[in-house]
């Protein structure tokens, strides 16, 4: 079975500009949660998204969106872009049953904005 | 105060030893605990999981919850230069409605050959 896919794996992108990034999840799950991950903060939270509807969110400015489509796939995008931006995006997938709570991850998206 | 706290390190052990890691946590709803092993530029990797308290043990790792005590371990035995990775623990609430995971920041082992 395939794991979490995310592409790009590398982004680099410029102060103000706008970024999209991709998540497919592993097959059968139907939840994806994005996360960002930087030296100073660690792993955080950005939102969940199951069947389409985003289910739960953290604590993250409006210029990070996201959505899902019919297919469980998911994009995350960030507009506006800041240098304090520049982190490792990582999308998890759970199961629809069971442990709903177990989160798989992917690589991740390494944004670099300058 | 963070809701999940998580030493550091660096850890350095020799090869074949045994490692114990550890994290404290202060949210009561908590009930999913998990370990994730992370290789540098790699995304984390689900090593165990345990639902409530317990114990679990897969191959040479064991987990273990105290959520009397509010605290979490993952025991390493027989380690090899392999096991060298950041070990990250994260908990999720059940039944709020909250699936979120909240992290450690993280614990850097390096197994010495």
């Amino acid at each position: 079975k395939a794991g979490v896919t995310q592409t790009p794996r590398y982004l680099i992108k410029t102060r103000g500009q706008q970024v999209t990034l991709s998540c497919s999840p592993i097959s059968g799950h139907r939840s994806v949660s994005w996360y960002q991950q930087t030296p100073g903060q660690g792993l955080q939270f950005l939102f969940e998204y199951f069947s389409e509807t985003q289910r739960n969110k953290g604590n993250f400015p409006g210029r990070f969106s996201g959505r899902q489509f019919s297919n469980s796939r998911s994009e995350m995008n960030v507009s506006t872009l800041e240098l304090g931006d520049s982190a490792l995006y990582l999308c998890a997938s759970s199961p629809s049953r069971g442990d709903e709570n177990i989160q798989y991850f992917g690589a991740g998206t390494r944004l670099s904005v300058l | 105060q963070k809701e999940v706290e998580q030493d550091p390190g660096p850890l350095s052990v020799p090869e074949g030893a045994i490692v114990s890691l550890n994290c404290t946590y202060s949210n009561s709803a908590f009930q999913y605990f998990m370990w994730y092993r992370q290789y540098s530029r790699k995304g984390p990797e689900l090593l165990m999981y345990t639902y409530s308290s317990g114990n679990k043990e897969d191959g040479r790792f064991t987990a273990q919850v105290d959520k009397s005590s509010k605290y979490i371990s993952l025991f390493i035995r027989d380690s090899q230069p392999s096991d060298s990775a950041t070990y990250l623990c994260a908990m999720s609430e059940w039944g709020t409605g909250r699936r979120a995971l909240t992290f450690g920041s993280g614990t850097r082992l390096q197994v010495q050959p």
